[in-house]
């Protein structure tokens, strides 16, 4: 079935640094999701792309819908100790109805 | 708050144990769906319900059993679970639109089985 590349898998940082994501897929997409999970908690909604080349920010979160539809980054600046947490991508395909395909997650850390 | 909440929050049961996961959401959305979350997988879809009716079961064994009475509110029933069904539950519901449908999550429930 179709799979999700996310990477990088982990990342160390120190505070104040920007930090940089991405998803790949092999099928094309026509929404692009970007969620944040918390230790013990459910992934949080924080940004969503439905348009080829869409850049979009929430704080100092931006996230782009490669232009290929195939891809997708999160941008991250001036990284705080709350933005610790693991981010997952998840797209979803123009035949998969409402079904999300997700990637790995990229496990975030910050060093104050 | 993201408006879709689950009970309980932790559950410990034994193999021969029946309980029962309840997913409520408040967002007046009508797909809702239960994912099963281990460590080292990607998020791995188990029910997919639209307007009540299941759309979609992922190859999911009979032991976990989902019911969605109302649009509202979704239940997954457990049987005689094995220890590999230790995870973090999550429900998340949608508006159920083909565009601008982004799934919103609960806290999850996490299941350990003895």
């Amino acid at each position: 079935g179709q799979q999700l590349n996310q990477s990088p898998q982990s990342m160390f940082i120190q505070e104040g640094e920007d930090v940089s994501m991405n998803c790949t897929s092999s099928s094309i997409f026509n929404t692009w999701l970007w969620y944040k999970q918390e230790p013990g908690e459910g992934p949080v909604l924080l940004i969503a792309l439905y348009k080829a080349g869409e850049l979009t920010s929430n704080g100092r979160l931006t996230a782009q819908f490669g232009i290929t539809r195939k891809d997708s980054f999160l941008n991250i600046s001036a990284s705080i100790p709350s933005d610790v947490g693991i981010y997952f991508c998840a797209g979803q395909e123009e035949t998969s109805g409402s079904r999300l395909t997700f990637g790995e997650g990229t496990q975030l850390t910050v060093n104050p | 708050e993201t408006g879709v909440t689950q009970t309980p929050r932790h559950l410990v049961m034994g193999m021969t144990n029946k309980k029962s996961l309840k997913c409520e959401q408040h967002l007046g959305h009508n797909a809702m769906y239960w994912y099963k979350q281990s460590a080292k997988k990607p998020l791995e879809l188990m029910f997919v319900y639209s307007l009540e009716e299941r759309v979609e079961n992922n190859s999911v064994p009979s032991r976990f059993s989902p019911e969605c009475p109302n649009s509202s509110h979704l239940f997954l029933h457990l049987h005689t679970l094995q220890p590999e069904d230790s995870a973090l539950y999550l429900c998340a519901s949608s508006p159920g639109r083909s565009s601008y449908n982004e799934q919103f999550f609960g806290p999850g429930t996490r299941l350990t089985v003895l």
